[in-house]
């Protein structure tokens, strides 16, 4: 079975920082995709960014960018010039098809 | 901009008692799900719904839940005998298609409070 592990719980940064945040998953297939997912204090999950397996540039949004290592099955988030708004649990998740299986979580916590 | 909705927000019943949790999908999505979330852990896939079925269910999706897609709007989770444990965020999600290329849009979540 696939698995993904968050293993910061808590993570903290200076408002306009850059912060990392860590994934590793298991798999033993060679396609698939990956998603970070972003849950604020209301709870609703909120899509940040996408990688295909399949392809070996890294996915960028704007502020979000990933490095995506495939080799070492790894999968880290960095949010560059943060703010704010970016304070939530933010979550990795995997999948092969429909079903999205995620990491346990880490806490982001910005600083004014 | 189209959205998941989900009613109630706040469900609280007895154990015993059979809850029924309702979504709302984006009107042009053909894949369905519902996913849980106990409180301060990760969340978990139930089920996936397509073409009037379930495509997939996990393990924790058993005999007491079922999903329903009653008419073209609503998309249902029954719990028929609730539990303690049962006690969770759930939340609804849908998307245009069933492959990881389709992005899932999530609702707000019902929170089920056992007693």
């Amino acid at each position: 079975a696939q698995t993904v592990t968050q293993s910061q719980p808590e993570m903290s940064v200076q408002e306009a920082e850059t912060v990392t945040l860590s994934c590793t998953y298991d798999t033993s297939e060679s396609d698939y995709y990956l998603f970070w997912y972003k849950q604020p204090p209301s709870r609703q999950m909120i899509l940040v960014i996408r990688q295909e397996a399949y392809k070996q540039q890294n996915a960028t949004e704007n502020r979000f960018s990933v490095n995506f290592q495939k080799a070492a099955k790894s999968f880290s988030l960095k949010i560059s010039d943060s703010q704010l708004g970016d304070a939530a649990m933010y979550f990795c998740a995997y999948t092969r098809g429909s079903r999205l299986t995620f990491g346990e979580g880490t806490q982001l916590t910005v600083n004014p | 901009e189209p959205e998941v909705t989900q009613t109630p927000s706040h469900q609280v019943t007895q154990m015993g008692q059979e809850v029924i949790l309702r979504c709302v999908p984006i009107s042009n999505h053909l894949y369905f799900y519902w996913y849980r979330q106990i409180l301060g852990q990760k969340v978990e896939f139930l089920v996936s719904f397509y073409n009037n079925e379930i495509s997939e269910k996990s393990e924790i999706f058993d005999d007491q839940f079922s999903v329903e897609r009653p008419d073209g709007s609503n998309f249902t989770l029954k719990i028929r005998s609730t539990k303690l444990e049962d006690s969770a965020m759930y939340f609804c999600a849908s998307s245009e298609g069933g492959q990881g290329t389709y992005e899932q849009y999530f609702g707000p979540g019902t929170r089920l409070t056992v007693t």
